[in-house]
């Protein structure tokens, strides 16, 4: 049963780069022909796609973001991981791994605030 | 504004039969299949329908999903208590190169 679990602080602070990891646990991040998302949501509000990579590292941004987003793969850790920079209050947000091209399993979540 | 449009609420009694619209474009579902994610308060979304109609392992079977033309509709036959939640589609948009979410549905059961 894979399984995956988002990483990173819980506060950034305003024009600095928001870093975060999913582990994948339970399953190879190398096996299948997988991509794997960022997913946002702020409270109350609903879903946002950040972006995704596919396991031979090409990526798609959502376009709103792509100035600002960055998604890399780690095969040997069994991770991915996104980088978004310049953030602003905005951001702030529950941030979600999935994956696969349905999106059929996801991290639990974590949630990143935005402020000094 | 989300890309795909879905009403901001929907209500029932148990056993009626819901259904959920949500509205895209040639470029996402009028294209590309639809997928519906459940999200229970506190929780991750999680998916219910993918490529349009098809439910994972576990799902019930009074959950069903269709499309027709540019829209796609999740359909719950029998609704229960437990299924109280929001509803999200969402579709691959081949013009912009990225997955689009429509704006959330909160089902209320009555």
């Amino acid at each position: 049963q894979v399984q995956l679990q988002e990483s990173g602080p819980g506060l950034v602070n305003p024009s600095q780069t928001l870093s975060l990891t999913c582990t994948i646990s339970g399953g190879s991040i190398s096996n299948g022909n997988y991509h794997w998302s960022w997913i946002r949501q702020p409270a109350g509000k609903g879903l946002e796609w950040i972006g995704r990579i596919y396991t031979s590292g090409s990526t798609n941004y959502n376009p709103s973001l792509k100035s600002r987003v960055t998604i890399s793969v780690d095969t040997s850790k069994n991770q991915f991981s996104l980088r978004l920079s310049s953030v602003t209050a905005a951001d702030t947000a529950v941030y979600y791994c999935a994956r696969g091209l349905s999106m059929d399993v996801w991290g639990q979540g974590t949630t990143v605030t935005v402020s000094s | 504004q989300s890309v795909l449009t879905q009403p901001p609420s929907a209500s029932g009694t148990p056993g009626q039969r819901v259904t959920i619209p949500c509205s895209g474009s040639s470029s996402n579902i009028g294209n590309n299949h639809a997928h519906w994610y459940q999200q229970l308060p506190g929780t991750a979304p999680k998916l219910l329908i993918y490529r349009t109609n098809q439910r994972p392992s576990g799902v019930p079977d009074r959950f069903s999903g269709s499309k027709s033309g540019a829209s796609a509709s999740l359909t719950i036959s029998g609704v229960r208590s437990e299924d109280g939640a929001d509803y999200y589609c969402a579709a691959w948009d081949d013009s912009l190169s990225g997955w689009v979410f429509g704006g959330g549905t909160k089902l209320t059961v009555l």
